[in-house]
């Protein structure tokens, strides 16, 4: 498979608990992104790896997310004590990319997204 | 927060008509994406245009870019069903990330 993979797709959960979404992204690639998108909205930035270094958190991601990806493969993205709020879709996406800012000519390559409703 | 807006929010438009999206932002960039989602999936990439282009085509998509104005168009000649999704412009302002707008959805009636 060469695609970004996310699993699982949909996630229902009760208020409070501990969710866990992986992500594989195509393995050549280097930069991992995730993503939460809400209804009738555009994606928001959650934060970033290249290779196993986390570079950037937005201001979204609160202490209770946390986001992993060891060996700069694969990568996790927790979310403690969930909220109603935290309802949403979690886009991943990866790319390839050399060292400066810019993003290569090919854009991201996103996964289908898990769903995560909070009841 | 959302460097972009797409307009209008919403499209119908008759199966072989044209559909214009538009995308304006507020920072300069280094280059402005395009991205079609089907309900309920991911993001898939239409096209690229640098922020030192006016126009670019591929297949029945052509993209233009006005920096002076911060605000491109996205043109879909000869439209089909299979068309109908969400639409989105994402910009790469060089923080190493893309900027989503908020979308246009788009809908063909056969």
């Amino acid at each position: 498979d060469t695609g970004v993979s996310q699993d699982p797709r949909h996630k229902i959960t009760k208020r409070g608990q501990n969710v866990t979404f992986r992500c594989d992204p195509i393995s050549e690639h280097n930069r991992l992104y995730w993503y939460r998108q809400t209804l009738g909205q555009g994606p928001e930035f959650l934060t970033y790896f290249q290779n196993e270094a986390q570079l950037e958190k937005s201001r979204l991601l609160s202490d209770r997310f946390s986001a992993e990806r060891p060996k700069g493969s694969f990568s996790t993205l927790e979310i403690q004590r969930t909220e109603q709020g935290d309802s949403a879709m979690y886009l991943c996406a990866s790319s390839l990319a050399g060292q400066g800012p810019s993003i290569n000519d090919y854009g991201y390559t996103f996964g289908s997204g898990t769903r995560l409703t909070v009841v | 927060s959302q460097q972009g807006e797409e307009d209008p929010q919403a499209l119908s438009i008759q199966e072989g008509e044209n559909a214009t999206m538009n995308c304006s932002y507020k920072t300069s960039i280094n280059n402005l994406q395009w991205y079609r989602q089907n309900s309920g999936r991911g993001l898939v990439h239409l096209i690229l245009i640098r922020s030192n282009e006016r126009e670019k085509h591929s297949g029945r998509l052509r993209v233009t870019l006005d920096t002076s104005k911060k605000s491109s168009s996205l043109l879909i000649t000869a439209s089909r069903a299979a068309d109908t999704a969400s639409y989105f412009c994402a910009t790469d302002p060089g923080t190493y990330k893309y900027i989503f707008g908020t979308g246009t959805r788009l809908k063909v009636l056969a």
